[in-house]
């Protein structure tokens, strides 16, 4: 049972245009949501993240969008630049679990110059 | 300076055999995770520790023991390896018991053949 998905397992866009990563959750309990970036050979990196009481957090190129109703939530990043080929992956969280994070499968992230 | 570290990077061994993961962080951290990430990608939470004590004990076999002699190690033993062992297992860290912005080490590969 995965609590937490991210059904585009790939994405491609262009230099300078934006990038729209898509997570789901299904997990009401959920209340903190994260983005991680992991390049190939490393451990994933904290990115942004947002807690539920807000819809939108936002970090230089970087945007987090929530969506409670639908339980879901999107990374924007503009512009997109190809340092920013990698894999991405959506984490949540719930306020009882002792930091537990669960993690949707990734979208990989391809950037062209 | 390297925030959270593992040893070794790659390990190759055969079935049966027991060995060890070590983990570091000098973030000053009190919290410690194992994540094990499968061939599908999944990254999953195995354990955590907060000052030395176990507070998350996910669905592990018996085989796999952590092991934290102080707040900033944290490793990890496995008993009879076995081929479904084969992963990437990463070391994670945070500030405070149930904080869930974690940082993660760069993996340990592990091949079980």
């Amino acid at each position: 049972d995965q609590q937490v998905k991210q059904n585009s397992p790939s994405l491609s866009v262009q230099e300078g245009r934006i990038s729209i990563l898509n997570c789901d959750y299904t997990n009401s309990m959920f209340d903190y949501f994260l983005w991680y970036k992991k390049y190939p050979a490393e451990g994933p990196t904290f990115l942004i993240s947002i807690s539920s009481i807000k819809d939108k957090n936002e970090d230089g190129r970087f945007t987090v969008f929530l969506n409670k109703s639908a339980k879901h939530l999107s990374l924007h990043i503009v512009p997109s630049q190809p340092g920013d080929s990698a894999v991405y992956f959506c984490a949540a969280s719930a306020n009882n679990q002792g930091g537990k994070l669960i993690f949707g499968q990734g979208t990989e992230l391809s950037v062209k110059p | 300076d390297t925030a959270v570290s593992q040893t070794p990077k790659y390990l190759v061994t055969q079935m049966g055999n027991d060995k060890s993961i070590k983990c570091e962080q000098n973030l000053g951290h009190d919290t410690m995770y194992w994540y094990k990430q499968d061939s599908k990608k999944f990254l999953k939470i195995m354990f955590s520790y907060n000052n030395k004590e176990l507070i998350i004990n996910e669905t592990v076999p018996n085989r796999f023991s952590p092991k934290s002699p102080d707040k900033a190690h944290l490793n990890l033993h496995i008993n009879s390896l076995e081929l479904g062992d084969s992963a990437v297992y990463f070391c994670a860290s945070s500030q405070g018991r149930g904080q869930v912005t974690q940082y993660f080490g760069p993996g340990t590969r592990l091949l079980v053949l």
